[in-house]
């Protein structure tokens, strides 16, 4: 149980186009979920928190209008990276909240040509 | 007050040997001290948890020591595998933040054959 899917598992998009992740929780609810971001040989820094039905809670230094996050359903939540740019590309990973646990997806790989 | 810090950032272990992953945190009040392991292109996956009213547990061949006074935790992998072999993170949460994680840096373990 607790498994958390990613799709796309990996996308290249072009410089100023938008590209949506969504983030499914496949056997529970989840009221909340996590988005986060992974540069090379670096630890996970978190990006935001998403909770059903509301607006997400931005970390510090992450632009709300540049990453959008929707989690309209208990088991569906998406971040949309719009007017991507080069600097964008990076793995980006969600994790789903269950009994005060994280479980997480697998990871899409986003690169901006 | 946030922070997690973890050593060392690489390990190298031969197989059938003992890995040793130590973190120590600063806020008093995390109450849930989980371990990652991640394989390249993955998303991390829970490995091992402990929660401060106890000082070890073990599953498997992984054991978490726990040392409330000490602020510290460490990441035991015993009769270690090159199949070990990934990126080990450690974390910190409180319950009541609903579950946001604060990651160490992550250690490299490599386990030679």
């Amino acid at each position: 149980g607790a498994v958390v899917s990613q799709h796309p598992s990996w996308v290249i998009c072009k410089s100023g186009t938008s590209v949506k992740i969504e983030c499914r929780s496949l056997d529970f609810q989840a009221t909340t979920m996590f988005w986060y971001r992974q540069f090379p040989k670096q630890s996970l820094m978190l990006m935001a928190t998403s909770n059903e039905g509301s607006k997400a809670t931005y970390e510090q230094g992450v632009e709300k209008d540049k990453f959008l996050i929707n989690h309209a359903s208990l088991t569906l939540s998406t971040l949309t990276v719009t007017s991507a740019h080069p600097e964008d590309s990076s793995f980006y990973i969600c994790s789903a909240s269950r009994g005060g646990k994280q479980y997480f997806g697998p990871g899409t790989r986003l690169t901006v040509t | 007050q946030q922070q997690v810090k973890q050593s060392p950032q690489s390990l190298i272990v031969q197989k059938g040997g003992i890995s040793i992953i130590n973190c120590a945190y600063e806020n008093t009040a995390f109450d849930y001290f989980p371990w990652y392991q991640q394989f390249p292109g993955k998303g991390p996956a829970l490995l091992i948890a402990i929660r401060p009213d106890v000082s070890e547990k073990k599953e498997g061949r992984f054991t978490i020591s726990f040392n409330k006074s000490a602020k510290q935790f460490s990441l035991h992998i015993m009769d270690s595998q090159p199949g070990d072999s990934a990126t080990y993170f450690c974390a910190a949460s409180l319950e009541t933040s609903g579950s946001r994680l604060t990651f160490g840096e992550g250690t490299q373990l490599t386990v030679n054959p």
